[in-house]
């Protein structure tokens, strides 16, 4: 069965300081990974994709398959990255469901 | 372009009652999931809807289903209500393609 693990419920780290998020998957077969990210009052909203390999607002993610790990990083915390973080698999069945990790809040302190 | 809206907002209910919760896509967009966030479960997976077919289901019991209309527009049910059924329940549409639409969510309290 499909498992997503965010080890760590709460981090906080200092402005310009590095951040990473970790997450864990377990499925047998090719997920798709996503880390979706929750700002203050707003919607639950795409942050990353594995499969575009892209950097968005200076975060990145890298798929290593042999560790089933799917970390968020960022070299320079700033506050505006504070908020809720989750990471996501989605099965290779071509239907939309998506399985969620627990979550991580992200404190970045002025 | 409008984003998903999902009504009502906030919503009360008794034990044994059932409730109907509804979510507008974005245009054009076919698929619409749901999802209940609790602060126990995290966020977990209800059900997708396609074309108006049900292509997915999680592993809730029975008591919630849902449907798609013709317009895309969905509806989930969920009937002889629980107190933990007290959730936010979040839609979400796609093109059927990588990047799911949330919804912000209707918050169901069970009394």
């Amino acid at each position: 069965a499909q498992r997503v693990t965010q080890p760590e419920k709460l981090l906080s780290v200092f402005k310009g300081a590095p951040v990473e998020l970790k997450c864990n998957y377990s499925y047998s077969g090719s997920p798709e990974l996503f880390w979706y990210v929750q700002y203050s009052r707003q919607r639950l909203q795409l942050l990353l994709r594995h499969i575009s390999r892209e950097s968005i607002k200076g975060f990145t993610a890298d798929l290593n398959k042999g560790e089933t790990s799917f970390h968020l990083k960022k070299p320079f915390a700033q506050e505006e990255d504070s908020a809720m973080y989750y990471c996501a698999l989605r099965p290779p069945t071509g239907a939309n469901n998506l399985f969620f990790g627990t979550g991580t809040r992200l404190t970045v302190i002025p | 372009k409008a984003g998903v809206t999902q009504t009502p907002r906030y919503l009360i209910k008794t034990r044994g009652q059932q409730v109907t919760l509804s979510c507008s896509p974005i245009s054009g967009h076919r698929s619409v999931s749901w999802y209940q966030q609790t602060p126990g479960q995290g966020l977990q997976f209800l059900f997708e809807y396609f074309s108006e077919t049900q292509r997915n289901k999680g592993n809730f019991p029975g008591r919630f289903s849902g449907r798609q209309f013709s317009n895309s527009r969905s509806e989930m049910n969920v009937s002889t209500l629980e107190l933990g059924d007290s959730a936010l329940y979040l839609c979400a549409s796609s093109t059927d393609g990588w990047e799911q639409y949330f919804g912000p969510g209707t918050r169901l309290t069970v009394t």
